[in-house]
């Protein structure tokens, strides 16, 4: 059992750049989720999606989008990479009904 | 604005003794908490949760103690093992329904010292 997926594990990127972080759970779970952490900060929420087809913005959207077109995928989508978009990104999934979140093992995204 | 605060960046603890580790919120909405574990190149995994219907939650050598009034949770971690040093993240959420769009603090590096 998988759980939640995430790739690539590392990458760097030039600014300007576009990239897609990908997401896969294989939990048949409602939501998911994608949080990105800063150095010595806590995680923040970017995008959230409670079903295909149905996504919202978290505390922190500027500068990435994201669709869901099936229950198993959820991407992040940086169109054009800044310097502030460094971090360690994080997708998660939680079923409806059992109120924890589960993790990827993340992806180190750097802008330089 | 930092809704959810762990004030103390690194802790560190011998084995055997008790592990306290520390949560302060602001947002009077926020009605579950949870702990997370993290390890170096590994995502967070959820380690206990508590509602604010209750003030105790316990799970093996873990408890969480949540004071509504103070706005302040607590983890104890006894006995403290080495498997145990990792980062500890508090995180709270204003309704327990539905999407769980949760609120990190910025974690407390445990050390459990031999």
């Amino acid at each position: 059992n998988a759980g939640v997926t995430q790739t690539p594990k590392f990458r760097i990127l030039k600014i300007g750049q576009s990239m897609t972080l990908q997401c896969a759970q294989d939990m048949n779970h409602n939501y998911m989720y994608w949080y990105r952490q800063d150095p010595g900060m806590g995680l923040k929420l970017i995008y959230y999606s409670v079903g295909a087809g149905i996504t919202d913005k978290g505390e922190v959207p500027n500068g990435y989008n994201v669709s869901r077109s099936t229950t198993e995928d959820f991407p992040l989508r940086l169109e054009l990479a800044a310097p502030s978009q460094t971090s360690v990104y994080f997708c998660a999934s939680m079923l409806a009904g059992v109120e924890k979140l589960f993790f990827g093992s993340g992806t180190q995204l750097s802008v330089l | 604005d930092q809704q959810v605060k762990q004030n103390s960046p690194s802790l560190s603890v011998q084995e055997g003794r008790i592990s306290i580790l520390n949560c302060d919120y602001t947002n009077s909405m926020f009605d579950y908490f949870l702990w997370y574990k993290k390890y170096p190149a590994e995502g967070p995994t959820f380690l206990i949760s508590i509602s604010s219907i209750k003030d105790k939650n316990e799970d093996g050598r873990f408890t969480v103690f949540l004071n509504k009034s103070a706005k302040h949770l607590s983890l104890h971690i006894v006995p403290s093992q080495p498997g145990d040093s990792a980062v500890y993240f508090c995180a709270a959420s204003a309704g327990i329904q539905g999407a769980q769009k949760l609120v990190f603090g910025q974690g407390t590096r445990l050390t459990i010292n031999p």
